[in-house]
C-alpha cells in the first residue's frame, strides 16, 4: 500500500530533551516536506526537500533540523524542544512537478 | 507573499443542506488551487484541484471553480452528509517556480453535519 508513515504518533516530552520524528514514504517520491498545524493558524511549512541531500527552509524553520540521506526518509529533529513547539506535525511527499501531496497521519507532540 | 483566506468556522449544517465554504487568494501569476480535507484523526487528503482560470474541480459531490477575476475558489456541495464532517483547507501552489513549490494553506474550516 502506498503510504507515508510517521513515528511516533503521539509524544510527550520535556523542554530541552532532543527528539526525532521519523517520516518514511514507499512511493519513490522526490519531494518531501514537514508541516506543523496549530489551531487558528492552519498548516505552516517547516522544511522541505527536493531530493536526497537537498533541503530548504519553509516558513517556520526555527528550532528544527532535517536531513535527507535516503530518498524514502525525511526525519524531523528537535535539538532542544520548547513548549511553543507543541503542535501537530505532518509529513508529506509527492513526485516532482505533481499537484497532489500525500500526507502522513500526523504526530501530536507535547513539550512540557 | 502568497496567501489564502478562507471563511472562519465552525460551520454546522443539517444533513442534506447546501454547503459553501469561501476561499480567496493572493498570488502573483497563475497559481494552482486545491481543496484538502482532514477527517478526524487523519492526515490531509486532496479533495479537488484546479490548475487554470475557469477550471472546475470536482470530487465526491464537491465542486469548486477557479475564478481569476475574483481570485476565489469557493467549495460547494449540494447536499452534505454526516460523513462530510471534517476540516477543509483551501491551498495554492505558486506558478513562479518549476518543480514542487510549497503549498500555502488557509487556516481551515471545520464542518459539522448533524443528522
Amino acid at each position: 500500500e502506498a503510504q507515508v508513515t510517521q513515528n511516533p504518533r503521539y509524544l510527550i516530552t520535556v523542554t530541552g530533551k532532543k527528539l526525532t520524528v521519523t517520516c518514511s514514504q514507499n512511493m519513490n517520491h522526490e519531494y518531501m516536506s514537514w508541516y506543523r498545524q496549530d489551531p487558528g493558524l492552519g498548516l505552516r511549512q517547516i522544511y522541505y526537500s527536493m531530493n536526497v541531500e537537498v533541503t530548504d527552509k519553509g516558513d517556520v524553520p526555527e528550532g528544527y533540523k532535517v536531513s535527507r540521506k535516503e530518498k524514502r526518509n525525511f526525519p524531523l529533529i528537535l535539538e532542544s524542544p520548547s513548549p511553543n513547539q507543541t503542535s501537530l506535525y505532518f509529513c508529506a511527499s509527492s513526485p516532482v512537478g505533481a499537484y497532489e501531496q500525500y500526507f502522513g497521519p500526523g504526530t501530536r507532540l507535547t513539550v512540557t | 507573499g502568497d496567501s489564502v483566506t478562507q471563511m472562519e468556522g465552525p460551520v454546522t449544517l443539517s444533513e442534506e443542506a447546501f454547503l459553501t465554504i469561501n476561499c480567496t487568494y493572493t498570488a502573483t501569476g497563475y497559481p494552482s488551487l486545491f481543496w484538502y480535507v482532514q477527517y478526524p484523526g487523519e492526515g490531509l487528503q486532496l479533495l479537488l484541484k484546479a490548475t487554470k482560470a475557469d477550471d472546475k474541480g470536482s470530487n465526491k459531490g464537491f465542486e469548486a471553480t477557479y475564478r481569476k477575476e475574483t481570485t476565489s475558489f469557493h467549495l460547494e456541495k449540494g447536499s452534505v452528509q454526516v460523513s462530510d464532517s471534517a476540516v477543509y483547507f483551501c491551498a495554492l501552489r505558486s506558478s513562479r517556480n518549476s518543480g514542487n513549490t510549497p503549498l500555502v494553506f488557509g487556516k481551515g474550516t471545520r464542518l459539522s453535519v448533524i443528522a
